[in-house]
């Protein structure tokens, strides 16, 4: 089975850019989450989505947001880009929302740099 | 709210053991995972547990205190391999996958 893909890798904006990255998760899975990852403050969640509803939000502005697809393919924006935004994006997919028990399975991740 | 303390860094040996511990303050209580990382690429799924004391998973093991609010991830026999960051992590309560997790801890595996 395939893993969790994400496009593209690597991306280099400006700043007051938007930018949007594609995240697949496994097939079958239904559940995908979002995290940032800094040196400073390491892996901090985004939000989720469940058969296209955002089933929880992390503490980001609004300027970032969320979709995910029929096909349970997701997308996160980021719009008006900050130097601060600078991070390795992570996606996650999980055959389940049951929380605890619900192992996730992370993919590649892209790395976003703001100039 | 969710807080998650881990060391930030630890050495060791190859061939020895290492223990890496993390304590946790959560409102309610869902298990704990943790991650293994290695630079520049995905986390990856090591353990979970939910109920108290030790899984053993070859030459990972996983202990949770739940009184305790206390885990730690036991490696034996390190191998150079097994130089990573080591994540713990806390899922929230009532449904739903996000997770909390600690900054890691950075174990560099020497001869």
């Amino acid at each position: 089975k395939a893993g969790v893909t994400q496009t593209p890798r690597y991306l280099i904006k400006t700043r007051g850019q938007q930018v949007t990255l594609s995240c697949s998760p496994i097939s079958g899975h239904r559940s995908v989450s979002w995290y940032q990852q800094t040196p400073g403050q390491g892996l901090q969640f985004l939000f989720e989505y469940f058969s296209e509803t955002q089933r929880n939000k992390g503490n980001f502005p609004g300027r970032f947001s969320g979709r995910q697809f029929s096909n349970s393919r997701s997308e996160m924006n980021v719009s008006t880009l900050e130097l601060g935004d600078s991070a390795l994006y992570l996606c996650a997919s999980s055959p389940t929302t049951s929380g605890g028990a619900g192992e996730q399975f992370f993919g590649p991740g892209t790395r976003l740099t703001v100039l | 709210g969710q807080n998650i303390d881990q060391p930030t860094e630890m050495t060791a040996t190859e061939g020895a053991i290492v223990q890496i511990n993390c304590t946790y303050q959560t409102s309610g209580f869902n298990g704990l995972f943790w991650y293994q990382q290695h630079a520049g690429e995905a986390p990856t799924f090591l353990s979970y547990n939910v109920l108290d004391g030790l899984e053993e998973k070859g030459r990972f093991s996983s202990f949770l205190s739940r009184s305790k609010g206390y885990s730690y991830l036991l490696l034996k026999e390190l191998q150079m391999k097994d130089s990573a960051s080591y994540l713990c992590a806390v899922p929230i309560t009532g449904g739903g996958n996000k997770l909390t997790f600690g900054t890691g801890t950075q174990l560099k595996v020497e001869l």
